[in-house]
């Protein structure tokens, strides 16, 4: 299996602003997904992207991907202070196998 | 709708104690389960992984065990509890190998 680098690993803006972090890996892989954590909270799925998509939208979120560099960003667009948490990357699949596993996580804190 | 449950939710335990964690899924039939730990402020590791009834694969060298006697059953275990055992322990689901993820809401065990 592979895990995912997040980074940056600490990320502070305002609210209304955009938050943008970025995750890479190693090997090849099916597809990406990306978690949420709320503080002493379990993981929450936002978005999965596979390997042949370059870009995917939901609601606030965009994520890329871009294989060639093995890398994805995750864009949360005009943030809330209720978007403070950590968030995580975990490549699925492919040469990393399929067991999910993650980084250390980018910890974003939204500020009013 | 699947759902999955993790306790207990908080749990404090003396050195040289036992443990057992307790995860279920409901819904659902041969998940992939999953258990990780999380060190305050830290990433998740991934301790162990199973695709199947007895089926167990340890990710890491440690002071615990897994079990899953039942198909929707997962089950962390020590015979005795270290002080580096202390953490957030987090049970997951996933309906494929490389699918999106449901997590638990987590144990947060201190060893004294």
């Amino acid at each position: 299996s592979q895990q995912g680098e997040e980074d940056p690993q600490a990320l502070s803006i305002q609210e209304g602003e955009n938050a943008t972090m970025n995750c890479s890996y190693k090997t090849s892989i099916n597809n990406l997904q990306w978690y949420r954590q709320n503080s002493g909270r379990g993981l929450v799925h936002l978005i999965l992207i596979r390997s042949n998509e370059r870009e995917k939208h939901s609601g606030r979120l965009r994520v890329t991907l871009d294989t060639s560099k093995k890398s994805s960003s995750l864009l949360i667009t005009a943030s809330r202070a209720a978007d403070t948490a950590s968030y995580f990357c975990a490549p699925g699949g492919g040469g990393g196998g399929n067991k999910l596993t993650f980084g250390t996580g980018t910890q974003l804190k939204v500020e009013l | 709708s699947q759902t999955i449950h993790q306790w207990p939710a908080t749990l404090v335990q003396p050195v040289g104690s036992p443990l057992s964690l307790e995860c279920t899924v409901e819904g659902t039939s041969n998940p992939n389960l999953y258990w990780y730990r999380q060190a305050a402020g830290r990433g998740l590791q991934l301790l162990f992984y199973s695709v199947g009834i007895g089926q167990i694969s340890s990710e890491v060298p440690q002071n615990l065990s897994a079990s899953r006697p039942q198909d929707r059953q997962f089950i962390l275990s020590s015979k005795k509890l270290l002080l580096s055992d202390s953490g957030f322990y987090l049970c997951a689901w996933s309906g494929t190998a490389g699918s999106r993820a449901f997590f638990g809401q987590g144990t947060r065990l201190t060893v004294v």
